[in-house]
């Protein structure tokens, strides 16, 4: 069964410091790994996403995940924080839909950044 | 072009009521998934529908949720009779391609805020 910890339910930056947020997974396949960021008063939105292709991506707003395979995580960062990137993000794991199952989507608790003038 | 929309933005009822959240995918987008987050907690899958078929399930929580999707357009989600544990905010999402798959991207809707009293 997939699973995903992500680490920290609120993370605060001050703007123009890194952003790194923590995502780690369990799944007994190789998985397929997002990121969706939700800002306020708004539905999710995917930010990026690990098809087992390049294992750095690269995703919107300036947003980046590395895939490690030893680590089992798939840790967001972004150099630079702007004050528009206050938001709550989600990691979320596929198994991708081996052994006939859907490919659904299992989520993480959610992290809110915050992002201090 | 239209995005998922979901109605109502926010509903309070009390225990023993019954209520219908409505759910309009994005046009052409033959997979609708229902999702819920309760307070605090992940966003965890309910069902799936592929067109007018429900796919998957496996999520619902027990014989008073009952969602339907007329004509494999839009999808209601009716909770009858509502308990407390229910209150939570309901995602619905819409996507071409399924929800963990490589071309799959889910497009989500704002989400329906239940408080059940």
């Amino acid at each position: 069964a997939q699973s995903v910890t992500q680490l920290g339910s609120h993370v605060s930056v001050s703007e123009g410091a890194l952003v790194l947020l923590r995502c780690n997974y369990s799944s007994s396949v190789p998985p397929y790994l997002f990121w969706y960021v939700q800002y306020p008063n708004q539905g999710l939105q995917l930010l990026l996403k690990y098809t087992s292709a390049a294992t750095l991506v690269k995703g919107i707003n300036g947003f980046e995940a590395e895939f490690k395979k030893s680590e089992t995580s798939f840790h967001l960062t972004k150099p630079s924080a702007h004050m528009s990137d206050a938001a709550e993000y989600f990691c979320a794991v596929s198994d991708r839909g081996y052994g006939g199952s859907q490919g659904n989507l299992i989520f993480g608790k959610g992290t809110k950044l915050s992002v201090k003038p | 072009e239209a995005g998922v929309t979901q109605f109502p933005s926010h509903s309070v009822i009390e225990k023993g009521q019954t209520v219908t959240l409505r759910c309009d995918p994005i046009s052409g987008h033959d997979n609708l998934y229902w999702y819920r987050r309760v307070m605090g907690k992940e966003i965890k899958f309910l069902l799936h529908f592929v067109k007018e078929s429900k796919q998957d399930e496996s999520g619902m929580p027990n014989n008073r949720f009952l969602a339907e999707r007329t004509g494999g357009t839009y999808s209601t989600l009716k909770v009858q009779p509502a308990e407390l544990e229910d209150s939570g905010v309901y995602f619905c999402a819409s996507s071409q391609g399924l929800a963990g798959s490589i071309t799959g991207e889910l497009f989500f809707g704002e989400g329906s805020r239940l408080t059940v009293l």
